[in-house]
């Protein structure tokens, strides 16, 4: 069956522009997952989701980021003024329940490029 | 965010010797998971591990749950040239807890 899919898989924005980025998630699945992956800092999880259409606001790192779930199996992540340092791949993961959020699925990312 | 220390950064491997990476954490998880991550595409799970002291198989790739369920490492046997790849750690604490915690990766390279 089809996976966890990401589009776009590249992003090049200019810097305070803002950008969402897409998440389809498999059929079925509950729990939604937004990481960040970086050279330096590796993978850090920014937002997710555990029931259906319902925004989330991450803290992290500074209240820019944040995710939509315009479908139960669609989320959307949205960047507000993108900055330099936002520059990274962006993991989609999803997990069948709450209960078993240890075993996700991770997307193929999206490359986002900052000038 | 907090972050497992994982070792190698990097290692060459030539085809048939084996390899073995770790991860260490100052927090106790409930769940253990080693990932394989290649070039443009996301980390793939290769194996979970939910007991402390839990060693388990797949394929020529071993994993064990530290007793201690602060650690856990990742032994690939006779390795193969389709093994190079970044290989990530991650934690999981349970409950609500939902997001996974990573370590930075170890990344085997062919020997040149």
């Amino acid at each position: 069956g089809a996976g966890v899919s990401q589009s776009p898989r590249y992003k090049v924005a200019k810097r305070g522009r803002d950008v969402a980025l897409r998440c389809d998630s498999i059929s079925g699945h509950v729990t939604l997952y937004w990481y960040r992956q970086t050279l330096g800092q590796g993978s850090e999880v920014l937002t997710y989701s555990q029931s259906d259409a319902q925004r989330d606001k991450s803290g992290r790192p500074s209240g820019r980021f944040s995710a939509e779930r315009p479908e139960r199996s669609v989320s959307t992540l949205k960047i507000q003024r993108t900055e330099q340092g936002d520059s990274a791949v962006y993991l989609c993961a999803s997990s069948l329940t709450a209960q078993s959020s240890y075993e996700q699925y991770f997307g193929p990312g999206t490359r986002l490029t900052v000038t | 965010g907090q972050q497992l220390n994982q070792s190698p950064q990097s290692m060459f491997i030539q085809e048939g010797e084996d390899v073995s990476m770790n991860c260490t954490s100052s927090s106790i998880f409930n769940t253990w998971l080693w990932y394989k991550q290649d070039p443009g595409e996301g980390p793939v799970l290769l194996i979970a591990l939910y007991k402390a002291g839990e060693l388990t198989s797949n394929g020529r790739l071993t994993a064990q749950f530290g007793i201690t369920r602060k650690d856990s490492f990742l032994n690939i046997s006779a390795s193969i040239p389709s093994d190079v790849g970044i290989y990530f750690c991650a934690g999981h604490y349970g409950g609500s807890q939902g997001n996974l915690i990573f370590g930075k990766g170890t990344k085997l390279s062919v020997k040149p």
